[in-house]
């Protein structure tokens, strides 16, 4: 199974900055046919189920702010946000479709400073 | 717009039997896989279950293998799980949620807004 290790487990972010978190996975997700990265995020919020934001590493999904921005390749993946608003409070997965079983990142809890 | 409505959860005992439901509306059905993800209490994200648009494949997670079954009736615009042999470790919401690709396994673009079950004696 591919193993994704996110880091930081949580951060606190004054509103306006700009914040990173980062998502490594087990073994590359970049499929060669394609050149193609296997990797999407999501924003979950209390009591809510999970959005999708980004897939293939880095494409936006239809209206999401683009204050979000996603990065990286192989195995080292980064979801930015550029100026942090209160609604973006919540904590951010990172998931890999390469191979099965699909496996999620251990989430980033992301609060206001 | 796309709707996933999810059913059938509750509390049941230890090595009983549950199945879910997820309804969907808004978009051509028969058209995409379907899956199940679960989250634990207080825990992250676990995929469980898929299968395909056709229904001729379905893939699960190793720790279901064998107790639960997922299935499709396109019929009604519904994807079901049954879940045999509970345990107390299967306790979680529990998501479906619609995959936008026609592979195996992909990410995920719609999700319900979940059903908890709880097993406990």
């Amino acid at each position: 199974d591919i193993v994704m290790t996110q880091s930081p487990d949580s951060l606190a972010v004054s509103l306006g900055e700009r914040t990173t978190i980062n998502c490594k996975s087990s073994q590359s997700v970049l499929h060669n046919s394609n050149n193609k990265n296997y990797l999407a995020w999501y924003q979950q919020k209390p009591g809510q189920p999970p959005k999708l934001l980004i897939y293939w590493a880095s494409t936006r999904e239809s209206g999401v702010p683009d204050r979000f921005s996603g990065s990286g390749s192989g195995t080292d993946f980064t979801l930015a946000i550029s100026s942090l608003q209160a609604e973006d409070v919540a904590v951010y997965y990172c998931q890999q479709y390469y191979s099965g079983p699909l496996t999620f990142g251990g989430g980033t809890k992301v609060e206001i400073k | 717009q796309v709707q996933l409505v999810e059913s059938g959860g509750g509390v049941v005992q230890p090595g009983r039997s549950l199945r879910l439901s997820c309804a969907a509306s808004g978009f051509i059905f028969n058209n995409f896989p379907m899956h199940w993800v679960r989250q634990a209490p207080g825990k992250g994200l676990e995929w469980v279950a898929v299968i395909s648009y056709d229904g001729r494949v379905t893939l699960y997670t190793d720790s279901v293998k064998g107790r639960f079954t997922i299935s499709r009736d396109d019929s009604q615009n519904t994807v079901f799980l049954q879940m045999n042999s509970l345990k107390a470790e299967d306790t979680a919401v529990y998501y479906c949620a619609r995959d936008p690709l026609r592979g195996y396994g992909d990410f995920f673009d719609k999700w319900g807004q979940g059903t908890l079950v709880t097993v406990s004696s």
